[in-house]
């Protein structure tokens, strides 16, 4: 059974960072492109970053690049988030998303989500 | 980018009762659309891709059609677990973009 586990959400200041992981479980991790997608409260879905297989290819929505890395670790199944200057409108629930391994970037698989508040 | 406009935003619907509802794309998108179905508290759920092709384990009450810039899911007798928010998504167009949502309601 395919599993996505996010960590690492919580309360964050205006300009802190905060480092978001997700464990992966039931497939074969490294063969899949995988991807950040986030909720604000209440509204629909953005999607964020995606990263290649091996690492090598990353890209980002214009609204976080320069803020945030998507990294991965094959070795340990995990996918991972680092966001930097943080900002009050990135308050959201942050999902770890698998894309499909057929041709096309829709996603089949997503963690439960984790949520990051960013307040004062 | 490529703007995702769902309608209605609230759909109220009786239990067998048929529901339909629209996703358009400012710019064409070609087939290359995805829908999703969110309850409460949960991660959305992966319903439709290419437009009309159900995921694994979809009852075949759900159906997608269209192509370019506009979209339709229909439910074909809704179900209690059928009652949720319904995303489309666009992977045509980089970056991926998202409708903002019809929440199918019981009426």
């Amino acid at each position: 059974e395919v599993q996505l586990v996010e960590s690492g959400g919580g309360l964050v200041q205006p300009g802190g960072s905060l480092r978001l992981s997700c464990a992966a479980s039931g497939f074969t991790f490294r063969s899949y492109w995988m991807n950040w997608v986030r909720q604000a409260p209440g509204k629909g879905l953005e999607w964020l970053a995606n990263i290649k297989q091996d690492g090598s290819d990353k890209f980002y929505i214009d609204s976080v690049k320069g803020r945030f890395t998507i990294s991965r670790d094959n070795a340990k199944n995990s996918l991972y988030l680092q966001m930097n200057s943080l900002r009050a409108e990135d308050t959201a629930v942050y999902y770890c998303v698998r894309k499909t391994p057929m041709v096309g970037d829709y996603f089949d698989y997503w963690g439960q989500g984790t949520l990051v508040t960013v307040s004062s | 980018e490529t703007v995702m406009t769902q309608s209605p935003a609230t759909l109220s619907v009786s239990p067998g009762e048929r529901a339909t509802l629209s996703c358009r794309a400012s710019q064409s998108v070609s087939s290359k659309l995805a829908w999703y179905q969110q309850k409460p508290g949960q991660a959305p759920r992966f319903l439709i891709y290419g437009a009309s092709t159900r995921a694994t384990g979809i009852p075949d009450r759900f159906s997608g059609s269209g192509s370019g810039t506009e979209f339709t899911l229909t439910i074909s007798s809704l179900q209690s677990e059928d009652f949720a928010v319904y995303y489309c998504q666009q992977y045509n167009n980089w970056p991926w973009t998202f409708g903002q949502g019809t929440k199918v309601e019981i009426k």
